[in-house]
């Protein structure tokens, strides 16, 4: 089973700062199939990035994910209040289970 | 437009069972696999359980093996989920999911599960 460790476990920046969320895993992950996920107080997650670096549909440009191999990153360039929330990765590569990080707990500082 | 509506949850106490369901509606569910994903109360997602489009392929998380059995009508577009003997720990929001290979592209708003006596 591939562990995935979500750093940092909290983040506070404030609005239009860079947020820079970090996944490791502890074996590498096949042909990057590492996604990332958004999810707000009381709602289901939503999809942002899959393939390590490609957007999900009506996903803004500010998003954008990048890593390879055992190392991931999601980048938000510009915070929008809109973007204070929990990310989560996950990697989905051929074989289950199909792990979740721990969650980075993005608040307003 | 693609909605997923779960349904079933509840309370039920230690040892007993459950079934879930998940309508599917604005495309053709037999045309994708489904997974069931859940999260107890302030805690991280978990993967629980994939069927595949025609439901002849099924894999579990270890912690429901054996328990919890996925399966679908395609002609209801409907999914399901039974939970059999229940724990404290099955205690969670349980979320189905449409995917993509494994990439959960679609997710529906959940149904809470308690386990308690």
């Amino acid at each position: 089973e591939i562990v995935l460790t979500q750093s940092p476990g909290t983040l506070s920046l404030s609005p239009g700062e860079r947020a820079t969320l970090s996944c490791r895993a502890s074996q590498s992950v096949s042909s990057s199939y590492l996604a990332w996920y958004q999810q707000k107080p009381g709602q289901a997650p939503r999809l942002l990035i899959y393939g390590a670096s490609s957007r999900a549909t009506g996903i803004p440009d500010r998003f954008s994910g990048s890593g390879s191999g055992t190392d991931f990153t999601l980048t938000i360039s510009r915070l929008e209040p809109e973007d204070f929330a929990v990310y989560y990765c996950q990697q989905y590569g051929t074989s289950p289970p199909f792990t979740f990080g721990q969650g980075t707990r993005l608040e307003i500082k | 437009e693609v909605q997923l509506v779960e349904s079933g949850g509840g309370l039920v106490q230690p040892g007993g069972s459950l079934r879930l369901s998940c309508a599917a509606s604005g495309f053709t569910l037999s045309s994708y696999w489904m997974h069931w994903v859940r999260q107890a109360p302030g805690k991280g997602l978990v993967w629980v359980s994939r069927i595949s489009s025609d439901g002849t392929g099924t894999n579990y998380a270890d912690s429901v093996k054996g328990r919890f059995t996925i399966s679908r009508d395609n002609a209801k577009n409907t999914l399901y989920l039974q939970m059999n003997s229940l724990r404290a720990e099955d205690t969670a929001v349980y979320y189905c999911a449409r995917s993509g290979g494994a990439l959960l592209s679609y997710w529906g708003q959940g149904t809470l599960v308690t386990v308690s006596s």
